[in-house]
Formats: structure tokens, C-alpha cells, sequence
């Protein structure tokens, strides 16, 4: 695609519920990262793949969260059992190879845990 | 993990005007890159500039450029003649090659441009 897709762009669940976000990179980036915005705030990094592996996965918030990337190219996002202080944008970005390749970034999933 | 640090929450700047904003960083490597991104309203993330730490020469682009001080660990931004379209959230970012390409981000400046 022109861009990096993310759906759904607003998701609204029950607390304790499952929820899965997906990412579609442009095609032939290699690189593919996960960001978390809460409300105004700067981007905490949760998790980043090279390919279809995850060298750092130090960013996931708990076990509750969990991805996964297949084929190198779309990575979907799960929070199980989700709280109140899920609620977030969440953003994914890719780039060709990191280093001084541009990342672009989708227009991010906004999550709302009720 | 490298943490980056941009200590202005929010800054104001009068249209036509420069304004300068921070970003310090940390890191025991010596190759590595920054970059500053543009989040305005929209939401959607835009590269505004780059910078390869083994380059001495600071990067231009039109309005933007930065003050790059590798000893210090300062990567600040300068932007010239401010249009009211400048107005957005600025985040600065960290690339480490070595540390598996992973890129982090600053708490984000908020910059506000006065007509």
C-alpha cells in the first residue's frame, strides 16, 4: 500500500475483554516497531521486529501483551484481558532497515478500555 | 535501553520568529542516528529531520535545522521564520544500528505559534 496501515482506527471495549490491532507496513520494510501514546504524552516503545523476529521485547507492558509478525509484513498487537489503563493510541511505524531510513507511521488504533 | 530526554514540555513561539528546542540524550555507543518527528493535531507522525552521529556537519532542511553536539549528547532544533502550520507536538528520536535498530522516542515538546 501508499502508507502504513493500522485498523481499527478507534476501538472501544469491555475491561477484561480481548483485543487484537493490526499493522500493515509498506511493503518492503523490513523493520516494523509498536509505540503506545497515552493522552498527550510522548511514545512509549513497546516492541520492535526485524523481519519476523523481535530482538527487544523489553517494552511490553506485562504479559498481558503479546505480538507477532508473519511473513514480514503485517504484525497484529493482542492485549488480553484488558484494563482501564490500556486506553491509548497505539501507534506502528516501519522503515526499510532502521539506521537512517525514515520511519513512517500509521494513523494509529485508538484504544478506550470502559 | 538509551533514553532520551526532552526537558520543555511545552514552548511559544511569535509567528516569523526562531525558536530552539531541546533534546539530550544518552548512550555509551558512537554510531548511532536522531531525528526529529512532527505530530501535529492530526495525529500522523512526520519525519522533519535526520542526523548520522558520524557526521560533524549539522543537518539543514529549509526552515529547520539542528545543533548537533555529540560530546554533550545534545541534538537540539532550530526552527527559523515559525508559521502557524508548525504548530505541533515535536518529538526527538534515537536510533541505535547496534542495539538491534530499535528507535525511541522523547516526552515530546509541545510548540504553540502565536499570530
Amino acid at each position: 500500500g501508499a502508507g502504513v496501515s493500522q485498523s481499527p482506527s478507534n476501538k472501544v471495549t469491555e475491561k477484561g475483554k480481548d483485543v487484537e490491532l493490526r499493522c500493515d507496513p509498506i511493503s518492503g520494510h523490513t523493520a516494523l516497531y509498536w509505540y503506545r501514546q497515552s493522552l498527550g504524552q510522548g511514545l512509549e516503545f513497546l516492541i520492535y521486529f526485524q523481519g519476523n523476529s523481535a530482538p527487544d521485547k523489553s517494552g511490553l507492558p506485562s504479559d498481558r501483551f503479546s505480538a507477532e509478525r508473519t511473513g514480514g509484513s503485517v504484525s497484529t498487537l493482542t492485549i488480553q484481558r484488558t484494563q482501564q489503563e490500556d486506553s491509548a493510541v497505539y501507534l506502528c511505524a516501519s522503515s526499510l532497515a532502521g539506521g537512517l531510513f525514515e520511519a513512517f507511521f500509521g494513523q494509529g488504533t485508538r484504544l478506550t478500555v470502559v | 535501553a538509551q533514553t532520551v530526554t526532552q526537558s520543555q514540555p511545552e514552548m511559544s513561539v511569535q509567528e516569523a520568529e526562531t525558536v530552539t528546542l531541546s533534546c539530550t540524550y544518552d548512550t555509551s555507543e558512537s554510531d548511532y542516528y536522531l531525528f526529529w518527528y512532527k505530530q501535529p493535531p492530526s495525529r500522523q507522525m512526520i519525519l522533519v529531520i535526520r542526523q548520522e552521529a558520524y557526521k560533524q556537519q549539522n543537518a539543514t532542511e529549509n526552515r529547520f535545522s539542528v545543533n548537533f553536539q555529540k560530546a554533550a549528547k545534545s541534538f537540539s532544533l532550530k526552527i527559523s521564520d515559525s508559521q502557524l502550520g508548525d504548530a505541533a507536538m515535536y518529538f526527538c528520536a534515537y536510533l541505535s544500528p547496534s542495539f538491534n535498530n530499535d528507535m525511541r522516542f522523547g516526552a515530546g515538546t509541545r510548540l504553540t505559534v502565536k499570530p
